[in-house]
């Protein structure tokens, strides 16, 4: 079956540092990827909708400028946390969407753990 | 507009005992309903969906769900718990026919007692 998959799956940075986390699509071309966002013992809220060659849409409340997402293939986005803060440790989880047979489906990656510390 | 209401944050079976996790959907369109299982420190797995076909719909791991639009139910059942079924568990809501935008539930952590 279809495979998202994520990089780093967890990763520690400093305060005021930038990371990136990487969302593949490994055997299907997605058009549009989602990232999420959970906190501990929380549901996933959704921060912005992904689509390749274009400018990602964010949910109200995220800010565009701190959580960067370009979606520059068909195959891959990325999730930058700018200037991250101890607040921005969470867990971040993208989801692919494909085109199959009469519908749409989308996958899930396998999230990344970020704590800044 | 859309949202989920799962009832009950946490759920405890005794292993073989029937599975049955709440799920009520709000959808100012016809929906597509999902069911995702998140084991610890792990993403989401699918593990069944509707989408407009046959209201009951039977997904992996023995999982079933029926789609009660009277109700605005979609409700999770498993005829008998196994220890592998513990984990937490996300009912969505999207609209039909194009993932736009998935509005996931405040999840349910399944126990499952020896």
């Amino acid at each position: 079956g279809a495979v998202v998959s994520q990089h780093p799956s967890r990763v520690i940075c400093k305060s005021g540092t930038s990371v990136k986390i990487e969302c593949r699509s490994l055997d299907f071309q997605a058009t549009t990827m989602f990232w999420y966002r959970q906190f501990p013992k929380q549901s996933l809220m959704l921060m912005a909708t992904s689509n390749e060659g274009s400018k990602a849409t964010y949910e109200q409340g995220v800010e565009k400028d701190k959580f960067l997402i370009n979606h520059a293939s068909l195959t891959l986005s990325t999730l930058t946390v700018t200037s991250a803060h101890p607040e921005d440790s969470s867990f971040y989880i993208c989801s692919a969407r494909v085109q199959a047979g009469s519908g749409n489906t989308i996958y899930f990656g396998e999230g990344s753990w970020l704590t800044v510390v | 507009a859309q949202s989920v209401t799962q009832l009950g944050s946490h759920v405890s079976v005794s292993e073989g005992a029937l599975v049955l996790l709440r799920c009520n959907y709000s959808s100012s369109v016809p929906p597509y309903l999902f069911w995702y299982v998140q084991y610890p420190n792990q993403g989401l797995q699918l593990l069944l969906k509707y989408t407009s076909a046959a209201t009951l719909v039977k997904g992996i791991n023995g999982f079933e769900a029926e789609f009660k639009k009277s109700e605005t139910s979609f409700h999770l059942t498993k005829p008998s718990a196994h220890m592998s079924d513990a984990a937490e568990y996300f009912c969505a809501v999207s609209p039909s026919g194009g993932y736009q935008k998935v509005t996931f539930g405040t999840g349910t952590k399944l126990q499952v007692i020896p």
